[in-house]
C-alpha cells in the first residue's frame, strides 16, 4: 500500500486565495484526520471522520475552514479564503477502527505558506 | 479537559540513553502512545501501552507508565544519530481510540 497520500506537498499562495488540499486514506481505513502543525502552537487536530462523516469539527478554526470526505477514498480541507496565518503543515492521517489501541498513519503533508 | 505535556528540547550524547517523559491528565485514558516525526515527515507510530500496563519493551525501546501519577515515559538505549526527531505523546480516551489528543512534542538532539 502507498500509505496515505497528500497533495499538493507545497502550496504558495496569496492572502484572500482559496486553498484546497486533499488526502488518500489508506484503504480499508474506515477514520480520517486533518491536523495542523505550527511551531507556535504543535500539532492541532481539525477534524475527524469515520465512515465518511464528521464526528467532531470542534478543531476547525473558524468558518473559512471546510471539510469535505465525499466517500471513503477521499477528503479535502479548504480555506477560503486564506489568511497568512494559515500558513502551517497539514497532516492527513488515518486508521482502522476496530477497537483497542488504533495506529493512526500520517500522510507526509502539506506545507503550505499564505503570502 | 484533557492535555498533555512534554519538555519540548532534550539533547543527548550517542551511545547514551534518553528518556523523554510526558504528563496527561485524563486518568480514564485507555491507551497511551509515543510518536516519532522525522524532518520533513509525518508522524509515526513508534509503540503504545494499555493503560493497565506498567512496562513495555520493544527492542531499543522501553516505555514506562505510572498511571497514579499520570507519567509516561520514552526510554531509547544507546541513542543513534537517527534518533534525531521529535517525538510525541499521545493519549486516547474513547473506547475505540479515535480521539487522540498530542503533546507538544520533544525535539530530541543526538550529538556525536
Amino acid at each position: 500500500d502507498a500509505g496515505v497520500i497528500q497533495s499538493p506537498r507545497h502550496e504558495v499562495t496569496e492572502m484572500g486565495q482559496e486553498v484546497t488540499l486533499r488526502c488518500k486514506p489508506i484503504s480499508g481505513h474506515n477514520s480520517l484526520f486533518w491536523y495542523r502543525q505550527t511551531m507556535m502552537r504543535g500539532l492541532e487536530l481539525l477534524i475527524y471522520f469515520n465512515n465518511n462523516v464528521p464526528i467532531d469539527d470542534s478543531g476547525m478554526p473558524e468558518d473559512r475552514f471546510s471539510a469535505k470526505m465525499p466517500n471513503a477514498s477521499f477528503s479535502t480541507l479548504k480555506i477560503q479564503p486564506s489568511e497568512p496565518r494559515d500558513s502551517a503543515v497539514y497532516f492527513c492521517a488515518s486508521s482502522e477502527q476496530r477497537g483497542g489501541a488504533n495506529e493512526q498513519f500520517f500522510g507526509p503533508g502539506t506545507r503550505l505558506t499564505v503570502l | 479537559g484533557e492535555d498533555v505535556e512534554q519538555s519540548l528540547f532534550l539533547s543527548v550524547r550517542e551511545g547514551d540513553s534518553s528518556v523523554i517523559n510526558c504528563t496527561y491528565t485524563d486518568s480514564s485514558s485507555t491507551y497511551l502512545y509515543w510518536y516519532k516525526q522525522e524532518p520533513g515527515a509525518g508522524l509515526q507510530l513508534l509503540t503504545y501501552i494499555f493503560s493497565n500496563m506498567d512496562m513495555k519493551q520493544d527492542q531499543r525501546l522501553t516505555v514506562l507508565l505510572n498511571k497514579k501519577d499520570k507519567h509516561l515515559s520514552l526510554r531509547i538505549a544507546d541513542t543513534q544519530t537517527g534518533d534525531s526527531a521529535i517525538y510525541f505523546c499521545a493519549e486516547s480516551v474513547e473506547i475505540y481510540g479515535q480521539n487522540f489528543v498530542f503533546g507538544p512534542g520533544t525535539r530530541l538532539s543526538v550529538l556525536p
